[in-house]
């Protein structure tokens, strides 16, 4: 079964500086997907950047890139020049690429709660 | 607008209070799925579905079902609510041409059970 660990329950960042959330997993597939989701105070469940595991290009969506590493089975994601709306909880999630209804389930992380200090 | 809607937003109930939890998606979706999420665990799955009348078991099952009559509705059916079932849910649904694999989330239900 797949997992996903997020190390740090909590982190903190100064306005306008930037932070690293860091993901691991584990999976014994080759091609699968990774998320990050940001979760405000409003509880929504907000779709912040997607990997696919056989691009090897990190994806990146304005002020968020992620630093995907493969063989060490990293996700890691990166927010730069950070605002007091990025504060929420971020979750990794990992899903598989294979097709057929229990691969379709995200399985995430614990979580990291991001404060941004102005 | 292409959304995943959930009612109701909050709902306080007594333990062995039959509850439902519905769940619809204006966007033709096959996929539906139900979560929960607790502090410290992050969000686990409790059902989901393919299709209209194919439902299957996620990772944490008990005390719970589901039902697909129709495509766009899934509703959560809590048939006697125990206090450790006091969580938030999740409903989410996901297109089976969406090759690039992303679900689309309800807003959330806090469900509190004493």
């Amino acid at each position: 079964a797949q997992t996903v660990t997020q190390s740090q329950p909590e982190m903190s960042v100064q306005e306008a500086e930037t932070v690293t959330l860091s993901c691991t997993y584990d999976t014994s597939e080759s091609d699968y997907y990774l998320f990050w989701y940001k979760q405000p105070p409003s509880r929504q469940m907000i779709l912040v950047i997607r990997q696919e595991a056989y691009k090897q290009q990190n994806a990146t969506e304005n002020r968020f890139s992620v630093n995907f590493q493969k063989a060490a089975k990293s996700f890691s994601l990166k927010i730069s020049d950070s605002q007091l709306g990025d504060a929420a909880m971020y979750f990794c999630a990992y899903r598989s690429a294979r097709s057929g209804g229990s691969n379709y389930k995200l399985t995430f992380g614990k979580g990291t709660l991001l404060t941004v200090n102005p | 607008e292409a959304q995943v809607t959930q009612n109701p937003r909050y709902l306080i109930t007594v333990t062995g209070k039959k509850l439902t939890v519905t769940c619809s998606q204006n966007m033709n979706h096959e996929y539906m799925s139900w979560y929960r999420q607790d502090p410290g665990l992050g969000l686990r799955q409790i059902y989901y579905s393919m299709n209209v009348e194919v439902t299957d078991k996620g990772d944490v099952p008990e005390g719970y079902k589901v039902s697909r009559k129709e495509k766009r509705n899934f509703p959560l059916i809590l048939e006697s609510p125990s206090p450790n079932q006091t969580s938030l849910y999740f409903c989410a649904s996901k297109g089976l041409a969406a090759y690039r694999g992303e679900q689309f989330f309800g807003p959330g239900t806090r469900l509190t059970v004493l």
